[in-house]
């Protein structure tokens, strides 16, 4: 069965340090996201690729965070420097263009502690 | 800005009863609307999606939209003790999903 994979899937860090998380899509979605959930809220959205390019980034808090999908397939977001409030669950979605149902199905998320 | 509201719970429920789950949302453009499953620690499942008004039907699981009403639930029959997680409603309009905060249901054996 087709799944998004998500690495690594606990990540401990002491703040101030730089993380990076992969993420490969279902293949086939030209559609990624990574989002961010904190413990007790929803999923929010942090960005959002068509192929290899950025469709919004509107949430993104861009002094610490980047996030790359060079060739349209995988995809790599890094915080640098990790800061005390960004422990939390990021997740990792694909879609696929070609249906209308704009169905996103995520990874199993990558548990981001900061020390 | 766009507001999908669920009330946080949780909501109890004995196993072999109807849960049902609510969901409100602001943005009157919304398209599609979905339903995520999420067990404590793991990341959301994607468990019905409805597009139009009315009801659809998934084994156990109706997915019931209201656009007029801005009003979205999911009924749960012959809920079980594996049944008992978080319910994420996400609500999608121009390219963007916008998640609520989650109902947490708890089925008692």
């Amino acid at each position: 069965e087709a799944e998004v994979a998500q690495s690594p899937r606990y990540k401990i860090t002491e703040k101030s340090q730089a993380v990076a998380f992969w993420c490969d899509p279902i293949s086939g979605h030209a559609t990624l996201y990574w989002y961010r959930q904190i413990l007790g809220q929803g999923p929010e959205l942090l960005v959002q690729f068509q192929d290899e390019s950025v469709v919004d980034d509107s949430q993104l808090p861009k002094d610490r965070f980047s996030a790359e999908r060079l060739k349209g397939v995988d995809s790599t977001l890094k915080i640098q420097p990790a800061e005390l409030g960004d422990s939390a669950m990021y997740l990792c979605a694909s879609s696929s263009y070609i249906t209308q149902d704009n169905e996103q199905f995520f990874g199993p998320g990558t548990r981001l502690t900061v020390l | 800005q766009k507001e999908v509201e669920q009330n946080s719970g949780p909501l109890s429920v004995p196993e072999g009863a109807i849960a049902s789950l609510n969901c409100t949302y602001s943005d009157r453009g919304s398209q599609s609307f979905f339903w995520y499953r999420q067990y404590s620690g793991k990341s959301p499942e994607l468990i019905m999606s409805i597009y139009s008004n009315g009801d659809k039907e998934d084994g156990r699981f109706t997915a019931q939209l209201n656009k007029a009403s801005q009003y979205v639930s999911l009924l749960i029959r012959d809920s079980q003790p594996s049944d008992s997680a978080t319910y994420l409603c996400a609500v999608h309009s121009y390219s963007t999903l916008t998640f609520g905060k989650g109902t947490m249901l708890l089925v008692s054996p």
